[in-house]
C-alpha cells in the first residue's frame, strides 16, 4: 500500500508571507495531484505533475515534483486570505489513487 | 454544464438499512471513482470504473458494491449500513486515468448511520 504524508497538517500564516507544504510518498508513482478543498465543499484540481522535475505555477501557488526523493512541494508566495483552505496531495499508481491527510491553511490578515 | 452530479446531498440511515448513492457525469468521461472522506482525513478510494461494464476495487471496498451500466452513471450501493460507514462520499470522473487530466469531483453526499 502506498503511503502519502503531508506536513504540516495545520498552517497559520500572515498575509504576505511565503511558505511551503510538503508531500512525501512511499513508493514509485505515475503522477501526483494537488487539490484545494474549502470547508464543506468539494475538491478543486490545482495541479497535475507527471514527471521528475515538473514545475507548475498558477497565481501565488507553485508545485514541483522530485520523483527520486518521492517528494512534491506546494509553495505559497505572498499569501492572501483567499488562499485559506485545505490542500491535499494525491499520488496515483495505475488506477489507484492515494490521498494525503491534508494541510489546513489559514491566512491571517 | 452540470459536470459530476451526486444525489442525495444528505442522508441519515439506520444500522442495517441499505441505500444507493447516485453519481452521474455529462462530460463523456471514461473513468469514474468513488471516495469516502472521514472527518479531518484525506480521501480513500472505494471503487473505480474504467468504462461501462468494468469496475474494480480501490483501497477500502468492503461493505460497498458498484455497477457501471452506462458511461454516465456510477451508483454506489451500501447493503447493510454500519456506523463505520458514516462519512462524506465523493464521486469523481476523468477522461482517462493515465494522462494529465485531473479528476472532476461532485459536491459529495454526507451520510450518517445511527
Amino acid at each position: 500500500e502506498l503511503k502519502v504524508e503531508q506536513n504540516p497538517l495545520f498552517l497559520s500564516m500572515q498575509e504576505g508571507k511565503n511558505y511551503t507544504i510538503y508531500c512525501n510518498y512511499s513508493t514509485t508513482s505515475d503522477r501526483l495531484y494537488w487539490y484545494r478543498q474549502d470547508p464543506g465543499k468539494s475538491l478543486e484540481s490545482l495541479f497535475v505533475l507527471l514527471s521528475n522535475g515538473a514545475v507548475k505555477q498558477e497565481g501565488r501557488l507553485m508545485a514541483s515534483l522530485d520523483t527520486k526523493a518521492r517528494l512534491s512541494t506546494l509553495h505559497i508566495t505572498a499569501a492572501v486570505h483567499d488562499l485559506s483552505a485545505t490542500y491535499f496531495c494525491a499520488v496515483a499508481t495505475g488506477n489507484q489513487f492515494y490521498f494525503g491527510t491534508g494541510t489546513s491553511l489559514t491566512v491571517i490578515p | 454544464n452540470a459536470g459530476v452530479t451526486q444525489t442525495p446531498k444528505f442522508r441519515i440511515l439506520k444500522i442495517g438499512q441499505s441505500m444507493t448513492l447516485q453519481c452521474a457525469q455529462d462530460m463523456n468521461h471514461n473513468y469514474m471513482y468513488w471516495y469516502r472522506q472521514d472527518p479531518g482525513m484525506g480521501l480513500k478510494l472505494i471503487y473505480y470504473s474504467v468504462g461501462a461494464g468494468i469496475t474494480d476495487k480501490g483501497e477500502v471496498p468492503n461493505g460497498y458494491n458498484v455497477s457501471r451500466s452506462t458511461t454516465e452513471d456510477f451508483p454506489l450501493r451500501l447493503e447493510l449500513a454500519a456506523p463505520s460507514q458514516t462519512s462524506v462520499y465523493f464521486c469523481a470522473s476523468s477522461y482517462t486515468g493515465i494522462s494529465n487530466q485531473p479528476q472532476h469531483f461532485g459536491d459529495g453526499t454526507r451520510l450518517s448511520i445511527l
